[in-house]
C-alpha cells in the first residue's frame, strides 16, 4: 500500500531536549516537504526536499533541521525544541513532473497522519 | 505577500450544497488545489484545477476558477454528514512550481 509514515504520532517532550520525527514514504517520490498547522494559520512549508542530498528552507524554518541521505527517508530535527514548537507536523511526498518549457511542478502531495508535538 | 484567504467556518444543513471560497496570490499560479482534512488524519488530495481552466466537475464536487479576480470555490453538492472536515486550497505559484502555498482551512460542518 502506498503510504507515507511518520513517527512518532503523539510526543510531549521539554525544553532543550533534542528531538527527531521520521518520516518514509514507499512511493519513490523525488520531492518531500514538512508543514506544521496551527489553529488560524493553515498549513506553512519549514523545509522541503527536491531530490537526495537537496534540501530548501520553507517558509518557517528557524528551530529546525532535516536532512535526506535516502531517498525514501527525510527526518524532521528539532536540536533544541521551544514551547512555540509545539504544533501538528505533517510530512508529505509527492512525484516531480517536467512541464512543457522545462520547468518542473510538484503532483499530488501525499501526506502523512501527522505528530501531534507537545513542548513543555 | 503570499497570503492564501479562506473563510474559518462554514455550516450547512445535510443535503443543501456547501460553497468554500479561496482567494490566491499568484495570478501566475499554475495549479490550485483543494485538500481535505478528516479528523485525526492527514490532507488527502480531493481535486485540482489548471490555471487555463474556468471550472472542473467530477461528481458532487465542482470547482470554479476566476483568474481575474484571484478567485476559487469548490462547491459540494448534496453534501453528507462525512463531508464535515476542514477544506484547504492550495496554489502552486509560477516562480516556484514545486511549492504549495496553503490556506487557513475552511472547517465544514454538517449537521442532519
Amino acid at each position: 500500500e502506498a503510504q507515507v509514515t511518520q513517527n512518532p504520532r503523539y510526543l510531549i517532550t521539554v525544553t532543550g531536549k533534542k528531538l527527531t520525527v521520521t518520516c518514509s514514504q514507499n512511493m519513490n517520490h523525488e520531492y518531500m516537504s514538512w508543514y506544521r498547522q496551527d489553529p488560524g494559520l493553515g498549513l506553512r512549508q519549514i523545509y522541503y526536499s527536491m531530490n537526495v542530498e537537496v534540501t530548501d528552507k520553507g517558509d518557517v524554518p528557524e528551530g529546525y533541521k532535516v536532512s535526506r541521505k535516502e531517498k525514501r527517508n527525510f527526518p524532521l530535527i528539532l536540536e533544541s525544541p521551544s514551547p512555540n514548537q509545539t504544533s501538528l507536523y505533517f510530512c508529505a511526498s509527492s512525484k516531480r513532473v517536467r512541464l512543457a518549457g522545462g520547468h518542473y511542478h510538484t503532483d499530488t502531495q501525499y501526506f502523512g497522519p501527522g505528530t501531534r508535538l507537545t513542548v513543555l | 505577500g503570499e497570503d492564501v484567504e479562506q473563510s474559518l467556518f462554514l455550516s450547512v444543513r445535510e443535503g443543501d450544497s456547501s460553497v468554500i471560497n479561496c482567494t490566491y496570490t499568484d495570478s501566475s499560479s499554475t495549479y490550485l488545489y483543494w485538500y481535505k482534512q478528516e479528523p485525526g488524519a492527514g490532507l488527502q488530495l480531493l481535486t485540482y484545477i489548471f490555471s487555463n481552466m474556468d471550472m472542473k466537475q467530477d461528481q458532487r464536487l465542482t470547482v470554479l476558477l476566476n483568474k481575474k479576480d484571484k478567485h476559487l470555490s469548490l462547491r459540494i453538492a448534496d453534501t453528507q454528514t462525512g463531508d464535515s472536515a476542514i477544506y484547504f486550497c492550495a496554489e502552486s505559484p509560477s516562480y516556484n512550481t514545486d511549492k504549495l502555498i496553503f490556506g487557513t482551512g475552511t472547517r465544514l460542518q454538517v449537521f442532519p
